[in-house]
């Protein structure tokens, strides 16, 4: 198994709170993605990296930032959650190269807002 | 920007039977790859089959194989001899060929939940 962790598992918090979800790897792989997976919806790209300090948007970004200080950690920032962002995160890795670089991804997070 | 489609939120089937999951794409790009994930109850995505666009030959693994249909833009997943374990939802994903600005984003299908019947 590819070494990709998400923390936390699982969360509840306030409407208006802070929340910040890590991604640790240990693959030094130079791509790292935050995905947001909601019924209907399948998987949506909120934020990626492709390399230290070098990050951005995806399909679904606002209210989201991220950072990513160095190669093994990125981190998805809620600077004030809400309830439409209640969902299963997902990080995911890879590595560079063509079709045979699969993504490898976490094992999410389930991030509930009251 | 590419989109994908699919169009049936549920399948069920019978065990040992052969059931097919369908998926359609839009984009402009000529090069890209195509790839089928499973999503078990225990939410871990596992890589099932993945197909490049430039290549004519579908992709097989095993009991799993691919109907590639570029010039409609469809690409569905064909399991035979289903087995308990196939349970899942199962994505189809879209990924535009390395290079350029891509950065190997990934953009999903809405998910197929699979039932296998005993």
């Amino acid at each position: 198994d590819a070494g990709i962790t998400q923390s936390p598992r699982h969360k509840v918090t306030e409407t208006g709170t802070p929340v910040t979800l890590r991604c640790h790897q240990t693959e030094n792989h130079r791509y790292m993605y935050w995905y947001r997976q909601d019924p209907g919806h399948g998987l949506r790209l909120i934020h990626y990296s492709y390399g230290v300090k070098d990050t951005d948007k995806g399909e679904v970004s606002d209210g989201y930032s991220v950072s990513r200080s160095k190669t093994e950690d990125f981190l998805l920032t809620l600077e004030s959650a809400t309830s439409s962002q209640t969902s299963v995160y997902f990080c995911a890795i890879r590595d560079r190269g063509g079709v045979n670089t699969e993504a490898f991804f976490g094992q999410g997070t389930r991030l509930t807002v009251v | 920007a590419q989109t994908v489609t699919q169009s049936q939120p549920e399948m069920s089937v019978q065990e040992a039977e052969t059931v097919t999951l369908s998926c359609t794409y839009d984009t402009s790009e000529s090069d890209y790859y195509l790839f089928w994930y499973k999503q078990p109850p225990s939410r871990q995505m596992i890589l099932v089959i993945r197909q490049e666009a430039y290549k004519q030959q579908n992709a097989t693994e095993n009991r799993f194989s691919v109907n590639f249909q570029k010039a409609a833009k469809s690409f569905s997943l064909k399991i035979s001899d289903s087995q308990l374990g196939d349970a899942a939802m199962y994505f189809c994903a879209y990924r535009t060929r390395p290079g350029g600005t891509s950065y190997g984003k990934l953009t999903f299908g809405q998910g197929t939940i699979l039932t296998v019947h005993p």
